[in-house]
């Protein structure tokens, strides 16, 4: 069975302070691993999809990096903006082509 | 920028009554997903869906749910005959076909359920 764990369940940083949001995963070959960042009461919004150990994908303050066993959420001088709880899932190979869900980290970034 | 939109934002229901939840996804998608999220737990796959069938569906998904392309825009999602337990915030997904840009599924705001 797929599975997905993420950590912290929540961080808190003051504004400008930088951190990495972790996604340790086991799945049965993997196709893509994604990133989603939801705010509350709305739906997951696409971030990022990576595919093969050493990929990373960056977009504005946010980059995510694989390996074979984890994927990272790094943040870079965040803004209360980025405020939000971000989502990691797995979709496995050879299989249907659901997304296996974390239950997320939620982070507050204060001023 | 095309997006999937789902009606209503809120449900709320008796139990043991039928809802269907509608979803139009982004219009050139092929594939299409329903997810739930009960509070303050991680986001459940239940279907997928497509060529008009189910492709592939969770244990939660049993014959109280289904699902309908009932045209060329929507997508539906049925419960039969609710339960407390299905109170929930329900996600529908799509996704293209063709490439690898094509495996992202993107996320409706989603219908929030409320069985009394």
């Amino acid at each position: 069975e797929d599975q997905v764990t993420q950590s912290p369940e929540a961080l808190r940083l003051q504004e400008g302070e930088s951190s990495s949001l972790n996604c340790s995963y086991t799945v049965s070959g993997l196709r893509g691993l994604f990133w989603y960042r939801q705010d509350p009461g709305k739906g997951p919004e696409f971030l990022f999809t990576l595919y093969s150990a050493g990929e990373e994908k960056e977009k504005e303050r946010l980059k995510a990096t694989l390996t074979k066993k984890e994927s990272f959420l790094h943040i870079t001088a965040p803004k209360p903006e980025d405020s939000a709880t971000y989502l990691c899932a797995v979709q496995a190979a050879g299989g249907g082509n659901k997304l296996t869900f974390g239950t997320g980290t939620q982070l507050k970034v204060e001023l | 920028e095309p997006e999937v939109t789902q009606t209503p934002s809120h449900q709320v229901t008796q139990m043991g009554q039928e809802v269907i939840l509608r979803c139009v996804p982004i219009s050139n998608h092929l594939y299409f997903y329903w997810y739930r999220q009960i509070l303050g737990q991680k986001v459940e796959f239940l279907v997928s869906f497509y060529n008009n069938e189910i492709s592939e569906k969770s244990e939660i998904f049993d014959d109280q749910f289904s699902v309908e392309r009932p045209d060329g825009s929507n997508f539906t999602l049925k419960i039969r005959s609710t339960k407390l337990e299905d109170s929930a915030m329900y996600f529908c997904a799509s996704r293209g076909q063709g490439g690898s840009s094509s495996d992202t599924q993107y996320f409706g705001p989603g219908t929030r359920l409320t069985v009394l």
